[in-house]
């Protein structure tokens, strides 16, 4: 079993949707970023969490330390937003090693 | 402007030919690290450094060396490439404080590696 699993691997939106992007995993964390790359394009830092929520924009992310689980929420989507996230976590044990999580591709439709 | 720099963004190259892609960061960040990206297999950390003179494997280490002598550089080097290592290569930064408390990642923008 994967130590990072997201849901869903493939979302189609229609503009203007609110979407949910999730991220489960099964070690203990000292932190837990999530990244946005556009096709053919870079990496960018989204948000990096430890603990709560944190919002930029439309973009929400939560952390349930407990429940290993953390959500990235889209309001108002948009067909910009059309990018792969990812979710990258660092163990508590080794801070310096980072675990990636397979990636969710999101089409937002006009 | 904060960045980090790779250098090349492309290369094709042949087999057995030593090359270094390095990268630089303007933000005296501790943490530095690199990972390959391939169709299906997603991101994967090759090696990462928490800072100079400090270096560790990731999940992919081999056929790779890396240095960290200074604290803004990080180059990675294949040794003799070989065409399992046609990929596309990140390098990232972020700060680290001494609890182990880490920062937001900026990564480069990329470098593309062919093996022939």
């Amino acid at each position: 079993k994967n130590e990072v699993e997201q849901s869903p691997q493939n979302l189609t939106a229609q503009e203007g949707e609110f979407i949910t992007i999730n991220c489960s995993y099964s070690v203990g964390i000292s932190a837990l970023h999530w990244l946005q790359q556009h096709p053919g394009g870079g990496i960018v830092s989204l948000f990096m969490l430890s603990s709560g929520k944190k919002k930029h924009g439309r973009l929400i992310a939560t952390i349930n330390i407990q429940e290993k689980h953390s959500s990235l929420h889209i309001t108002a989507s948009h067909p910009r937003d059309s990018a792969v996230y990812i979710c990258a976590l660092h163990g508590s044990g080794n801070t310096g090693k980072l675990i990636f999580g397979q990636g969710t591709t999101l089409q937002v439709k006009p | 402007e904060a960045q980090v720099t790779q250098n090349p963004r492309y290369l094709i190259t042949v087999t057995g030919k030593k090359l270094t892609v390095t990268c630089s960061q303007n933000m005296n960040h501790e943490y530095m690290s690199w990972y390959r990206q391939d169709p299906g297999l997603g991101l994967r950390q090759i090696y990462y450094s928490m800072n100079v003179e400090v270096t560790d494997k990731g999940d992919v280490p081999e056929g790779y060396k890396v240095s960290r002598k200074e604290k803004r550089n990080f180059p990675l080097i294949l040794e003799s490439p070989s065409p399992n290592q046609t990929s596309l290569y990140f390098c990232a930064s972020s700060r680290q404080g001494v609890l182990g408390d880490t920062g937001e990642l900026f990564f480069g923008e990329g470098s593309r590696l062919t093996v022939l």
